[in-house]
C-alpha cells in the first residue's frame, strides 16, 4: 500500500484559504486519493476522492499533478469550525481497506 | 446517502465482560465492513476486514479470539470485545464502502469504550 506524509500540522485564520499538501511517492497505476476529516470523537468524514488532474466539489478541491506523486487539498475560506484532522489516503479500492497516515491538525484561528 | 451507523456511541463496562459493538449500512449494501481503533492524539489503525457470509481477517497483532467479529447480512457488521480489560478502552470505529470499486469509505461516528 502507499504510504502517504502530510504535514503534522498547520494553522491559519478564519477566510484564508488552506492548502494541505500529501506525498505519495509510490502510488500504484490503480490507485485513487481520498480525503478525509476528522473531528475529536468522530469518524472520519469523506471530503473528496480524484485520481488525476482537479476535482472540485461544494466544500473543497484536490489538485493532482500528472505524476500523481502528490496531492493537495484545498479549503477556500476556512472558518473556526474547519478546524480538524485532515488525513490523505491512497488505495485502489475494492475489498482493502484504506490505511491511515499520521493526518494534518488544522488549526483555524478567529 | 451512504450513511454508516454505529451503536452504541458510547459505553463503560467492568473489567471481564464483553461488549458488542455494532455497524449498520443505513442506505446501502456492504459486503465489506471494516473496523478501525484509534487511540487518543492517534491515527486510526485496521484492526481486521469483515465479509459477509465468511470469516474476518484480521491484521497483523490483533487477537480474533479477542475481537470477534460477524458479518451476518449485507448491512450489519458487529465487533464483540470479549472478556475486556482496561487496556482494550479505546475509540472503535466501523467503516462500509458502497460496492467494491473506487466508492470511497463511510465511516461511522465511533464507540468509545471504557473498561473500568
Amino acid at each position: 500500500l502507499a504510504k502517504t506524509t502530510q504535514p503534522i500540522s498547520m494553522d491559519s485564520y478564519e477566510g484564508q484559504e488552506v492548502n494541505i499538501t500529501c506525498s505519495h511517492n509510490n502510488i500504484a497505476t490503480n490507485d485513487y486519493i481520498t480525503w478525509y476529516q476528522q473531528f475529536p470523537s468522530q469518524g472520519p468524514r469523506f471530503i473528496i476522492q480524484g485520481y488525476k488532474t482537479k476535482v472540485t466539489n461544494e466544500v473543497a478541491s484536490l489538485f493532482i499533478p500528472a505524476d500523481r506523486k502528490s496531492s493537495t487539498l484545498s479549503l477556500p475560506r476556512v472558518s473556526l469550525s474547519d478546524t480538524a484532522v485532515y488525513y490523505c489516503l491512497v488505495g485502489a479500492g475494492g475489498r482493502r481497506a484504506l490505511t491511515f497516515g499520521s493526518g494534518t491538525r488544522l488549526q483555524v484561528q478567529p | 446517502g451512504a450513511v454508516v451507523s454505529q451503536h452504541p456511541s458510547w459505553v463503560i463496562c467492568k473489567s471481564g465482560t464483553s461488549v458488542k459493538i455494532e455497524c449498520r449500512s443505513l442506505d446501502f449494501q456492504a459486503t465489506t465492513m471494516f473496523w478501525y481503533r484509534q487511540f487518543p492524539k492517534q491515527s486510526l489503525m485496521l484492526m481486521a476486514t469483515s465479509n459477509e457470509g465468511s470469516k474476518a481477517t484480521y491484521e497483523q497483532g490483533v487477537e480474533k479470539d479477542k475481537f470477534l467479529i460477524n458479518h451476518a447480512s449485507l448491512t450489519l457488521s458487529t465487533l464483540t470485545v470479549t472478556s475486556a480489560h482496561p487496556e482494550d478502552s479505546s475509540f472503535y470505529i466501523c467503516s462500509a464502502k458502497p460496492g467494491q470499486g473506487q466508492s470511497p469509505q463511510h465511516f461511522g461516528d465511533g464507540t468509545r469504550l471504557s473498561i473500568l
